[in-house]
């Protein structure tokens, strides 16, 4: 079945620690986004990524960073220097950076 | 700046009883509307995707529609598993930019 992935589903972590978040596709889109949720807002773009080996800022990309070194996959970092990591981050992927975004599962990360 | 508003910010219905769901946006050369449903704690789940003033989109018991500032969503005698937060989200002409509404919470009762 294709479909995007998200793990692990929760996710704690402490003070002054790094975070990775893994998404992967098996789709074969070219375009791939990540975006925070919080309560009572709307979806808020992190980093996206129109191909392989590229990717750019979104709205909210400080204390983030993230790699596209496959088609498949594009993890992201939550680094220590986010002050407020705690959200539901969600995954997406469309087949051009013009198309339909379809969405992961999402993780919930919560600072300890 | 590029804008989406849905409302209300939740809603409560009786089983059987129709409504709809209001999306107002203000997105330069608007591309592509799009709503979602969105189970708690899970990713959103893609319903419908409205081009141009008029497109009319339909699937079970919801029906989109989408005007030059507004779009809609329909529900026609819900069920309580249509129970969901629904999103829009609207895409400007630059392509890769989606603006996400907020979400109106949808509770029906059996």
């Amino acid at each position: 079945d294709g479909g995007i992935t998200q793990s692990p589903k929760y996710l704690f972590r402490k003070e002054g620690q790094n975070v990775t978040l893994s998404c992967e596709q098996n789709l074969n889109h070219d375009a791939m986004y990540w975006y925070r949720q919080d309560p009572g807002q709307g979806l808020r773009l992190i980093y996206y990524s129109q191909i392989v080996n590229d990717f750019q800022k979104g709205d909210i990309a400080e204390g983030y960073s993230v790699s596209r070194e496959k088609k498949e996959s594009f993890p992201l970092t939550v680094t220590s220097a986010q002050k407020n990591p705690t959200a539901f981050y969600l995954c997406a992927s469309s087949i051009t950076d013009r198309g339909t975004q379809y969405f992961g599962p999402g993780t919930r990360l919560t600072v300890l | 700046e590029d804008q989406v508003t849905q409302s209300p910010e939740a809603l409560r219905l009786q089983e059987g009883e129709s409504s709809s769901l209001n999306c107002s946006y203000t997105v330069s050369g608007l591309r592509g509307l799009f709503w979602y449903r969105q189970d708690p704690g899970k990713g959103p789940e893609f319903l419908f995707t409205l081009y141009s003033a008029g497109e009319e989109k339909e699937k079970e018991r919801l029906k989109a529609t989408l005007t030059k500032k507004e779009s809609f969503l329909h529900i026609t005698a819900p069920k309580p598993e249509d129970s969901a937060t629904y999103l829009c989200a609207g895409q400007n002409t630059g392509g890769f930019k989606t603006i996400f509404g907020a979400g109106t919470r949808l509770f029906v009762k059996a």
